[in-house]
């Protein structure tokens, strides 16, 4: 079972509004948890990289919240753009092993005019 | 700074063959990690590389090799494909101890 679910599958947005995509993991000991902007065809961006004292973080439009304790995530897109029509996923690391990364599947985000 | 860059972006292989990818890691960085990512999903951890030594290895069987060069480039081969191998691989490199990864482009890997 994978250890880290996110949800929704996918969305469509119209340009100009906000989205907000959920990620739950069950990764123990936790280290960080990442969020990656994936265009088709390309690998993965970093968005944003958040550990356990944070609750959190921003990068331009995209703001990423950690709570530790219910093991949720989210990340929300303000004023979407077309260029955010992506897949995003997210990463948590476990421990004290930073290489051992679980992904999610990835919530595939679709902006259009 | 060309980032990651890996080779060939896309293979076409049939299954029992053999396949050798290839990743040169980000400038400064000395650890490599290859993934496969099968359409839809995200990427499966398939190990990590440091010092030219495997470091860590996800769930996936002997079939799937990789070297670390001196110069911090990679290879990752996989023996007696399978239909099921067909993704996209991906690598990441990262400094050692850095918490941030950067992927490169993927290859594209369709067996038939």
């Amino acid at each position: 079972k994978n250890q880290v679910e996110q949800s929704p599958q996918s969305l469509i947005i119209l340009e100009g509004k906000n989205c907000t995509l959920q990620c739950n993991y069950t990764v123990s000991p936790f280290s960080n948890l990442r969020w990656y902007k994936q265009d088709t065809g390309r690998g993965p961006v970093s968005l944003t990289i958040m550990t356990f004292s944070e609750n959190t973080k921003s990068n331009g439009r995209y703001t990423a919240t950690l709570d530790a304790d219910t093991k949720q995530s989210s990340l929300h897109i303000t004023a979407s753009q077309l260029s955010d029509s992506a897949s995003y996923i997210c990463v948590v690391s476990e421990g004290s092993n930073d290489y051992k990364l679980s992904f999610g599947a990835g919530t595939t985000v679709t902006v259009r005019a | 700074d060309a980032g990651v860059t890996q080779s060939p972006t896309h293979l076409i292989k049939t299954r029992g063959q053999q396949v050798t990818l290839r990743c040169s890691p980000k400038s400064g960085h000395d650890t490599v990690s290859w993934y496969q990512q099968a359409l839809g999903q995200g990427p499966q951890f398939i190990f990590q590389y440091y010092e030219e030594e495997e470091r860590q290895r996800g769930n996936f069987p002997d079939r799937f090799s990789g070297h670390q060069f001196p110069n911090y480039s990679s290879e990752l081969n996989v023996n007696a494909l399978l239909l099921g191998d067909s993704a996209l691989y991906l690598c990441a490199s990262s400094w050692t101890g850095a918490e941030t990864q950067y992927f490169g482009p993927g290859t594209r890997l369709l067996v038939l």
